[in-house]
């Protein structure tokens, strides 16, 4: 069974402009969440999606958004990036959502704001 | 609201040596427990989870865990580490019942040196 898998693994962007990442779940897991990986605020929940709606949402400016799509399929979104918005972004996928339905986490898209 | 404290930021042992990283939460209710594991460019990977039951929890590989509820602790050991065990290792909690919004500690590096 394929992983998570998150494309691309790598962006370099410029301050002011924005980004979509990508991410495609285990066959089978309707639930998806991002994190935000940084040296200074450690991993952070951004959001959790299932069955294309919204669940959950962390502490982050509205500049932060995300989707899914009916085959599982989730995509986040950065507007008007920042310095500070460099980080590596984690997708994960679980078959509910549950806490007690482990996260499989994709290798992480790394994007750099210059 | 949760919390999860990893005491050690780094620990250095040598190959065959035991180790433990420690690991406490604070939280008012109920939660789900979960130790993961990154390698270099890599996304998280989960070692071993405490839902409920035995409150010593084994993973493939041959670490361990230990749920201490009137500690609140969740320490992962391993009685003989290997140099293919370094990498960075995170206890995470989670509301039980709740929507994958996983509360991660800062992390622990884990070097084994020959």
């Amino acid at each position: 069974k394929a992983g998570v898998t998150q494309t691309p693994r790598y962006l370099i962007k410029t301050r002011g402009q924005q980004v979509t990442l990508s991410c495609s779940p285990i066959s089978g897991h309707r639930s998806v969440s991002w994190y935000q990986q940084t040296p200074g605020q450690g991993l952070q929940f951004l959001f959790e999606y299932f069955s294309e709606t919204q669940r959950n949402k962390g502490n982050f400016p509205g500049r932060f958004s995300g989707r899914q799509f009916s085959n599982s399929r989730s995509e986040m979104n950065v507007s008007t990036l920042e310095l500070g918005d460099s980080a590596l972004y984690l997708c994960a996928s679980s078959l509910s959502g549950q806490g007690n339905s482990p996260l499989h986490f994709g290798n992480g898209t790394r994007l750099t704001v210059t | 609201a949760q919390s999860v404290t990893q005491l050690d930021s780094q620990v250095p042992v040598f190959e065959e040596a035991p180790v433990e990283l420690r690991c406490n939460y604070s939280s008012s209710v109920s939660v789900y427990l979960f130790w993961y594991v990154q390698y270099p460019n890599q996304g998280l990977q989960l070692l071993l989870k405490y839902l409920s039951g035995s409150t010593l929890v084994e993973s493939i590989n041959g670490f361990e865990a230990e749920f201490n509820k009137s500690q609140t602790s969740f320490h992962l050991r391993k009685p003989s580490v290997h140099i293919s065990d370094t990498a960075e290792y995170f206890c995470a909690v989670i509301l039980s019942g709740g929507y994958n919004k996983l509360i991660f500690g800062a992390g622990t590096r884990l070097a084994v040196h020959p």
